[in-house]
C-alpha cells in the first residue's frame, strides 16, 4: 500500500463547479498535512497547510479526518485557472526519518 | 528573496556521460532536498540535507547517482554515468526546518533527458 493515495483523475469540470478531491494516508501517527499545486512543466507550490480542525483559504477548504486517514480539498467555483495537478502531502516517520511524502497527484481540469 | 534556484534548465547529454546539476537553497533555509519526478513514479525524495550534512539518502537510485553540499549555499547532484532511465524532472527544494511545519519551498527544476 502506498504511503500517501490519491485519484490520479482527470476531474474535468466546467467553469463555476464544486469539486472535490481526497487523499488517504497510511501512517496513523502523521502531524503535517498540505496541499501543493503543481502546474503544467512546473514546480510544486504549497497550496494551503490542513489543519485538524479544517481551514479555508478563499475558495478553497481543506479538511483532516484523522479516524479515518484521509484528507480532503474542496473547489468552490471553479475558474479555468484552477487547472493544474494536485498534490496531497503527509509528513511522517518513514525509512527512519520524519520527512514530507508526496502523492502522485490528481489532475483537474476547467473548461469554459 | 530569489526562491530556491536550479541549474540548468534543461540538460540534453548522451548515455555514458557525467551530468551535474546545481541547487542554490533560499538563505537560512537549513534543510535542502533533491527530489526526482517521472510520470510512472512522481515524486520521489533521493536524499536530504541538514545543515550541509547528508541526514536520509536511502532514495538514491545506485552508486551511479551522488549529491554533496559543501556550503549552506549550493548543493549538486551528479549521475555519472548517465543513463537513458536516469530521464526526469530534478528538483532541489529547500526548508527552515524538516518541512512538516512550514512545506517545501522548490526551485524550477532541471529536466534531464539522457538518449
Amino acid at each position: 500500500r502506498k504511503e500517501v493515495e490519491q485519484d490520479p483523475g482527470p476531474f474535468n469540470v466546467p467553469e463555476g463547479a464544486t469539486v472535490a478531491f481526497n487523499c488517504t494516508y497510511s501512517n496513523s501517527a502523521s502531524q503535517s498535512f498540505f496541499w501543493y499545486r503543481q502546474d503544467c512543466r512546473k514546480e510544486p507550490k504549497l497550496l494551503m497547510s490542513v489543519y485538524s480542525s479544517g481551514n479555508e483559504d478563499g475558495r478553497f477548504t481543506a479538511q483532516l479526518n484523522r479516524a479515518s486517514q484521509y484528507i480532503s480539498l474542496l473547489i468552490r467555483d471553479s475558474k479555468l485557472s484552477d487547472s493544474a495537478t494536485y498534490l496531497c502531502v503527509v509528513g511522517m516517520f518513514s525509512g527512519g526519518y520524519n520527512k514530507l511524502i508526496f502523492g502522485a497527484g490528481t489532475r483537474l481540469a476547467v473548461h469554459p | 528573496d530569489a526562491g530556491v534556484i536550479q541549474s540548468p534548465r534543461h540538460e540534453v547529454t548522451e548515455m555514458g556521460q557525467e551530468v551535474t546539476l546545481r541547487c542554490k537553497p533560499i538563505s537560512g533555509h537549513d534543510y535542502l532536498f533533491w527530489y526526482r519526478q517521472t510520470m510512472m513514479r512522481g515524486l520521489e525524495l533521493l536524499i536530504y540535507f541538514n545543515n550541509n550534512v547528508p541526514i536520509d539518502d536511502s532514495g538514491m537510485p545506485e552508486d551511479r547517482f551522488s549529491a554533496k553540499m559543501p556550503n549552506a549555499s549550493f548543493s549538486t547532484l551528479k549521475i555519472q554515468p548517465s543513463e537513458p532511465r536516469d530521464s526526469a524532472v530534478y528538483f532541489c527544494a529547500s526548508s527552515p526546518d524538516r518541512g512538516l511545519s512550514h512545506g517545501y519551498t522548490f526551485g524550477s527544476g532541471t529536466r534531464l533527458t539522457v538518449v
